[in-house]
């Protein structure tokens, strides 16, 4: 199947510092998503990117649509301690809606206090 | 407002057995999915319904059956438990359209398989 790569897979930062994820694909998107899993539960949707080389905020968190359509971005400016967890992006591999959504490997973030 | 709602969140079978993994919504939301969890491999999707009636197969769909008489409910059932099968299980829902709508994840079902 159809796979996304995220890198790094973990993270350990201090609080405050600012965090930079990818998520690269070895074939074209028309989507990008980008889930948080907080620990026991389910993944919540961040952001959702539409059109390639968009640019979206949501607070603290910055996430980019690359320009080949086969990447994307996720910042997070100033991390707090809610900022643990893994994130997750996603693609649908259809080109309609949710079907085949495919999801990456995850980047878990740890916060060192 | 309940959500997606998965039952039970523990289960422990044995080799063998058969079980149902329950998912139910009450958005009234077309498209149900069901994924499972691994470490290091993300979330693979196992089957997915665009409605009540349809179902189709994901990525990884062997050994899983599912149906969707309801629109409010998508269960998941194990004929044969494998410990290859050992995971935790997620149902989501959500609008159906062109467009990806957010995905509404339950909190999961941890099923380990002796």
């Amino acid at each position: 199947g159809q796979q996304l790569n995220q890198s790094p897979q973990s993270m350990f930062i201090q609080e405050g510092e600012d965090v930079s994820m990818n998520c690269t694909s070895s074939s074209i998107f028309n989507t990008w998503l980008w889930y948080k899993q907080d620990p026991g539960e389910g993944p919540v949707l961040l952001i959702a990117l539409y059109k390639a080389g968009e640019l979206t905020s949501n607070g603290r968190l910055t996430a980019q649509f690359g320009i080949t359509r086969k990447d994307s971005f996720l910042n997070i400016s100033a991390s707090i301690p809610s900022d643990v967890g893994i994130y997750f992006c996603a693609g649908p591999i259809s080109n309609f809606g949710n079907e085949k959504l495919t999801f990456g490997t995850g980047t878990r973030l740890t916060i060192i206090p | 407002n309940a959500g997606v709602t998965q039952t039970p969140k523990f289960q422990v079978l044995k080799t063998g057995q058969s079980m149902t993994l329950q998912c139910a919504q009450d958005m009234n939301h077309e498209y149900m999915s069901w994924y499972r969890q691994d470490p290091g491999m993300g979330l693979r999707l196992i089957h997915y319904s665009v409605g009540a009636g349809i179902t189709d197969q994901g990525e990884v769909p062997n050994g899983y059956n599912v149906s969707r008489s309801t629109t409010e409910d998508f269960p998941l059932r194990l004929l044969s438990a494998a410990p290859s099968q050992t995971s935790v299980y997620f149902c989501a829902s959500s609008y159906s359209g062109f467009y990806p709508s957010p995905l509404h994840f339950g909190n999961g079902t941890r099923l380990t398989v002796t």
